[in-house]
């Protein structure tokens, strides 16, 4: 089964320092996107970065980027210089075209807890 | 247009009765999903429109569920003969048609219909 995988229910991390969130997928198809949600408690889930499979470099954005292995079809987000408006939870997700381009297959989250 | 927006925020409603949500995509995306989040888990994807079409639905979307786009702009999501297993937060997206083959289109959810059925 297509699925994504993500084995950290809770991470905690001081502000400032970076931090890193574990993303692992499932797929047999060759062309597929991976993608990282932000969902404060507010619940609208915000984009962050995307990942396609044949991109050559690690995906950035801002403070954001994406630790991409292919042969261990794993795709981390790193968050630099943490703050403490980044704590919420914090979703990976996968678009392959086998499911239709269509919807988006969502890891169960990792909630991120930022200190002072 | 500030981005996707539904309506209610919240429902509590009893058991049995009947809810409609709304979704109100941004004006120019012509793709509309439905997710459905349970507490502690990912959202999982319920339907999706092409314009006024339904082109896909999952298995998770019982008969007691109907989804329409009839002018291919907002949305509504009726859940018939509630029952408690439905609550859960219901979120909608939007996005605009992507080049076949390409995966990157991004998304763009609203905030979220939070549906306590009791």
């Amino acid at each position: 089964a297509q699925k994504i995988t993500q084995t950290q229910p809770g991470m905690f991390v001081q502000e400032k320092e970076a931090v890193t969130l574990d993303c692992t997928y499932d797929t047999s198809d060759p062309s597929y996107g991976l993608f990282w949600y932000k969902q404060p408690s507010s619940g609208e889930m915000i984009f962050l970065i995307y990942q396609g499979s044949y991109d050559q470099q690690n995906a950035t954005e801002g403070r954001y980027s994406l630790n991409f292995q292919k042969a261990r079809k794993s795709a981390n987000l790193v968050i630099s210089a943490s703050q403490l408006g980044d704590s919420a939870m914090y979703f990976c997700a996968m678009r392959r075209p086998s499911g239709g381009y269509n919807k988006l297959i969502f890891g169960a989250g990792t909630r991120l807890a930022v200190h002072p | 247009d500030t981005g996707v927006s539904q309506d209610p925020r919240h429902k509590i409603t009893k058991r049995g009765q009947n809810v409609t949500f709304r979704c109100d995509p941004i004006s120019e995306h012509n793709r509309l999903y439905w997710y459905r989040q349970t507490l502690g888990q990912g959202p999982e994807f319920l339907t999706y429109f092409q314009n006024e079409a339904q082109l896909e639905k999952s298995r998770l979307l019982s008969d007691r569920f109907s989804a329409e786009r009839p002018k291919g702009s907002f949305s509504t999501l009726e859940i018939q003969r509630t029952e408690q297993g439905d609550s859960a937060m219901y979120l909608c997206a939007s996005s605009l048609d992507s080049p076949k083959g390409s995966m990157n289109t991004e998304a763009f959810f609203g905030q979220g219909t939070r549906l306590t059925v009791v």
